[in-house]
C-alpha cells in the first residue's frame, strides 16, 4: 500500500461525455503526476502538478486538464471523450525535490463506449 | 512516445529459475527505475539506479546500468510464482519527476 488513493476504480462513459478522476496523495508529498496506460502498454505521462500549478505536460491535447488542491489532492478531467481514451489512469505522488521513486495509486479504469 | 523498450515482451519460466529482462532507452538520464505491476493494478517501485552507478542489488533483484549502451537489465533470482507480473523500466531525465516508461515485460513464473 502506497497511501495514494484513487476514485472511482472503474467507470464507463460514452463518447463525447466528460469525466473527472480523483486522487489523494500520500501524506507529505507535494507533487502529483497523472499517467495514462492503454491495455498492454506502458504508462504515458499526462501532466504533473506542484503547488497547484501545472509543472510539466506530456503529449496530450488540451481536453485533458487537471487541478491540484491545497491539501495536495488532485483531479484529472477529460472532456469530449473519445474511444481511444479508454485506459487505466494512474496517479502518482512524490516530493518534487527528491528525484526518486513515484508512489502510485491503484488506478481508475475508464471505458469509453 | 515511450523512451524505452523492454526485451523480451513476454517471458515464461519455471519456479526457481532466474528471470532476466532488458531495457533500452534513447536519451541521457538522471536515473533509471524498475516497477512491477500485477494485472490491472497500480505500479510498485522495485529499485532505482542512478546514472553514475553500474550495479545495484535489493534482495533477489539485481539491476545493471550501462549508460554507454543506454541499456539496463533486471535479474530476478530464484523466481517464485508470486513474481508473475509485468515489469517496466522507467527513466528520469532533466528537471521535474516525469518518468518515461517502456512497454514492459510480462513475466509468468510457473509453479
Amino acid at each position: 500500500e502506497t497511501g495514494v488513493t484513487q476514485s472511482p476504480t472503474h467507470l464507463i462513459k460514452t463518447r463525447g461525455q466528460q469525466v473527472t478522476l480523483r486522487c489523494s496523495s500520500q501524506s507529505g508529498h507535494n507533487t502529483v503526476s497523472w499517467y495514462q496506460q492503454a491495455l498492454g502498454q506502458g504508462p504515458q505521462f499526462i501532466f504533473q502538478y506542484y503547488r497547484e500549478e501545472e509543472n510539466g505536460r506530456g503529449n496530450f491535447p488540451p481536453r485533458f486538464s487537471g487541478l491540484q488542491f491545497p491539501n495536495y489532492s488532485s483531479e484529472l478531467n477529460v472532456n469530449a471523450l473519445e474511444l481511444d481514451d479508454s485506459a487505466l489512469y494512474l496517479c502518482a505522488s512524490n516530493i518534487l525535490d527528491v528525484p526518486g521513486e513515484l508512489f502510485f495509486g491503484e488506478g481508475s479504469r475508464l471505458t469509453v463506449l | 512516445s515511450q523512451q524505452g523498450e523492454e526485451d523480451p515482451q513476454a517471458l515464461s519460466i519455471q519456479e526457481g529459475e532466474n528471470a532476466t529482462m532488458n531495457c533500452s532507452y534513447k536519451t541521457s538520464i538522471n536515473n533509471l527505475q524498475w516497477y512491477r505491476q500485477n494485472s490491472g493494478r497500480g505500479l510498485v517501485h522495485l529499485i532505482l539506479i542512478r546514472s553514475n552507478e553500474r550495479e545495484k542489488h535489493s534482495g533477489r533483484l539485481r539491476v545493471t546500468l550501462d549508460t554507454s549502451k543506454k541499456s539496463s537489465s533486471l535479474l530476478i533470482t530464484a523466481s517464485r510464482a508470486a513474481d508473475t507480473a509485468s515489469y517496466f523500466c522507467a527513466t528520469l531525465s532533466g528537471a521535474g519527476n516525469m518518468l518515461t516508461f517502456g512497454g514492459g515485460t510480462r513475466l509468468m513464473v510457473k509453479p
